[in-house]
């Protein structure tokens, strides 16, 4: 089966932009899907698919693809953006397996 | 607005079985496209596929757990659940339901908040 894999950590001044990545070659196939997990929190999907973005999520959180790597970008971060952020996909087996990425540690400095 | 809530079974024992049920308001498991599966955190990890299932279809298992996991779903009830055979200590993580979506990605746009389950005899 594929695998998905972020950096453990990321950090950023408050009001820049930021960019954590998700790389597998199951992105070749599937977009990926972005959570946001704040500490004693359940998971909240930020972005998916080419281009979408759930109510009320705001529009600083955007997502891009590009051969077996995926982003999430947060223009202009806020303090309550710090976070964990989860990336997610299908494994590229015949059935409907999803995969995690290992998860990426938001800092807003 | 869909809300999911988890049953608390709290402490299992080593090598006995993990139970537990998501019971489901705001939506019907039975008249839907939505998949229906759980996935778990182990303290300070990060988030572990279980399984999903549609109530039309057999249920999809991670492979690493395969063998010793059940999904199924009691559409009259509403509800979706979980069963663990022969847990050990790598078993403790908290325990969300969630509802799926496969699409062109496939996305989670409802959680529970989560069950914690300890394992110790």
């Amino acid at each position: 089966s594929s695998e998905l894999t972020q950096d453990p950590a990321v950090s950023v001044a408050l009001g820049q932009t930021v960019r954590i990545t998700c790389q597998g070659d199951s992105l070749r196939s599937y977009y990926a899907s972005w959570y946001q997990q704040r500490p004693g929190q359940a998971p909240v999907l930020v972005f998916y698919g080419e281009n979408s973005r759930p109510s009320g999520i705001p529009d600083r959180f955007s997502g891009s693809s590009s051969g077996n790597t995926a982003s999430l970008t947060i223009t202009g971060a806020q303090a309550e953006d710090e976070a964990d952020y989860y990336c997610n996909s299908r494994d590229t087996g015949g059935d409907l397996s999803v995969l995690f990425g290992g998860g990426t540690k938001l800092t807003v400095l | 607005q869909v809300l999911l809530q988890e049953s608390s079974p709290g402490l299992v024992k080593p090598s006995e079985t993990l139970s537990l049920t998501c019971t489901v308001s705001g939506a019907s498991i039975g008249r839907s496209s939505f998949y229906w599966g759980w996935i778990r955190q182990p303290p300070g990890q990060g988030l572990e596929w279980i399984g999903s299932m549609h109530y039309t279809e057999s249920a999809y298992y991670n492979p690493s757990l395969r063998g010793r996991v059940t999904i199924s779903v009691d559409t009259a009830k509403n509800q979706f659940s979980l069963n663990l055979r022969s847990v050990t200590a790598a078993d403790m993580a908290l325990y969300f339901c969630a509802r799926f979506r496969f699409t062109s990605s496939p996305l989670i746009d409802s959680w529970g908040q989560g069950s914690l389950v300890s394992v110790s005899s």
